[in-house]
């Protein structure tokens, strides 16, 4: 089944210990992206990546990192947490650069920092 | 969905009326749409798209409706099922090809 794959579904962690969020795509597409969701500022875009070993800021990229070492798989690190970081994730994928194709969204993510 | 706002507008249908949901869009320079939609604890969930060279596309039990001269999307859902439930989101692609800008959302209730 084609599918984006986010891990964990659920994640509580304490302020400045640093995690990574995994995501794995099995359609062979070359862009992923990270997106966060929060109430009353909807879907907002963190990092993407146009094909391996290319990515680029997004719109709220403060605090995250990713990384694109193969074309399957795109983590998000954050070294270190803080509460504002609090929120819904989404891990995206589509076929290829423009967006002349939908993305396909994983399940999410929710982290809470405290 | 629980996560997606506090103050979505609500739409409330009876289960196997039409459903009409709107959307504004904000850039005159987008040239490709799309609807999504957001079930509670799950991801979004590509339902239709639509280019900036098609004024309506149609699927199955929806249509998009694409209104240029007022940047206007509308997602119409025909005999709305209870599974139709959800928040409904519109994307465009702005003057980007490197990321979708979505909108707020609309929450559809469905009435049994």
């Amino acid at each position: 089944e084609a599918q984006v794959t986010q891990n964990p579904r659920y994640l509580i962690t304490v302020t400045g210990k640093k995690l990574t969020v995994t995501c794995s795509q099995n359609m062979n597409h070359e862009y992923m992206s990270w997106y966060r969701q929060d109430p009353g500022l909807g879907l907002r875009q963190i990092y993407y990546s146009m094909n391996v070993e290319v990515t680029d800021k997004g719109d709220v990229p403060e605090g995250y990192k990713v990384s694109r070492k193969e074309k399957r798989n795109f983590p998000l690190i954050l070294e270190s947490p803080s509460p504002n970081q609090t929120s819904l994730y989404f891990c995206a994928s589509r076929e290829q650069g423009f967006f002349n194709s939908p993305l396909h969204f994983g399940n999410g993510t929710r982290l809470t920092v405290t | 969905g629980e996560n997606v706002g506090l103050h979505l507008p609500t739409l409330s249908v009876q289960e196997g009326d039409n459903s009409i949901i709107n959307c504004a869009y904000s850039n005159s320079a987008s040239d490709y749409f799309i609807w999504y939609k957001q079930e509670s604890g799950k991801g979004p969930q590509f339902i239709i798209d639509i280019r900036s060279n098609m004024d309506k596309r149609q699927g199955q039990r929806v249509t998009v409706l694409l209104n240029k001269t007022v940047k206007h999307l509308s997602l119409q859902i025909a005999a709305t099922q209870p599974g139709d439930s959800a928040v409904y989101f519109c994307a465009e692609n702005g003057d980007s090809s490197y990321k979708l800008i979505f909108g707020s959302g609309t929450r559809l209730l469905v009435r049994p």
